[in-house]
């Protein structure tokens, strides 16, 4: 079974940009979170879909947002970009019903870079 | 927040048990302990859960005391492979996937 793949692997951008990241998760997956890490903060829950639903949402501001399309797949957007946006972006599948049994499965990441 | 607390890091020696302990004092009867370690340059790779009695897989044994507030992951036979940071977090019962990682615990195995 294929992995979560994130396209692309790395990107970077200029302040005020906005950047688009995409998540395809595991074959029948319906669960896709989105988590920041940088140096600083850890990892961070950005948000989660479920069934092309926004089911949970962390505290970041409105420019990010993100997406689920039917077939599972998930973007994320993030708009005006800043200095401080830089940071390793994940994304995680799982079933979908609860954490329980169900551990998430992580992509390797789309490394932003914000100049 | 976090919820667990890890040591920042430690070294291990190759070819030995390595045990890493993790305390989740206000852990409440809803929620699982799983384990977490991302390797340099990957996402997370999940490696165990439990919630009161001792687990084990192909990765790792996970060893929760008796009171549920605190726990050690056991990698039996460290390889240079094991070298990552490791997280300790507790999952609520039918919870959410918005999970709370911490720092973790940077895990050196040495040759």
């Amino acid at each position: 079974k294929a992995g979560v793949t994130q396209t692309p692997r790395y990107l970077i951008k200029t302040r005020g940009q906005q950047v688009t990241l995409s998540c395809s998760p595991i074959s029948g997956h319906r669960s896709v979170s989105w988590y920041q890490q940088t140096p600083g903060q850890g990892l961070q829950f950005l948000f989660e879909y479920f069934s092309e639903t926004q089911r949970n949402k962390g505290n970041f501001p409105g420019r990010f947002s993100g997406r689920q399309f039917s077939n599972s797949r998930s973007e994320m957007n993030v708009s005006t970009l800043e200095l401080g946006d830089s940071a390793l972006y994940l994304c995680a599948s799982s079933p979908g019903q609860g954490a329980v049994g169900s551990p998430l499965h992580f992509g390797n990441g789309t490394r932003l870079t914000v100049t | 927040d976090a919820k667990t607390t890890q040591p920042t890091s430690m070294d291990c020696a190759e070819g030995r048990a390595a045990n890493l302990p993790c305390n989740h004092s206000t852990i409440s009867g809803n929620e699982y302990v799983y384990w977490y370690r991302q390797i340099h340059s990957q996402g997370p790779q999940y490696i165990i859960h439990g919630l009161k009695n001792n687990e084990t897989n192909e990765m790792a044994s996970l060893i929760i005391t008796e009171d549920r507030k605190s726990s050690t992951l056991i990698l039996p036979h460290a390889t240079l492979r094991d070298t990552a940071v490791y997280y300790c977090i507790v999952v609520e019962y039918y919870g959410n996937n918005r999970l709370a990682f911490g720092k973790g615990n940077q895990v050196v195995v040495i040759p």
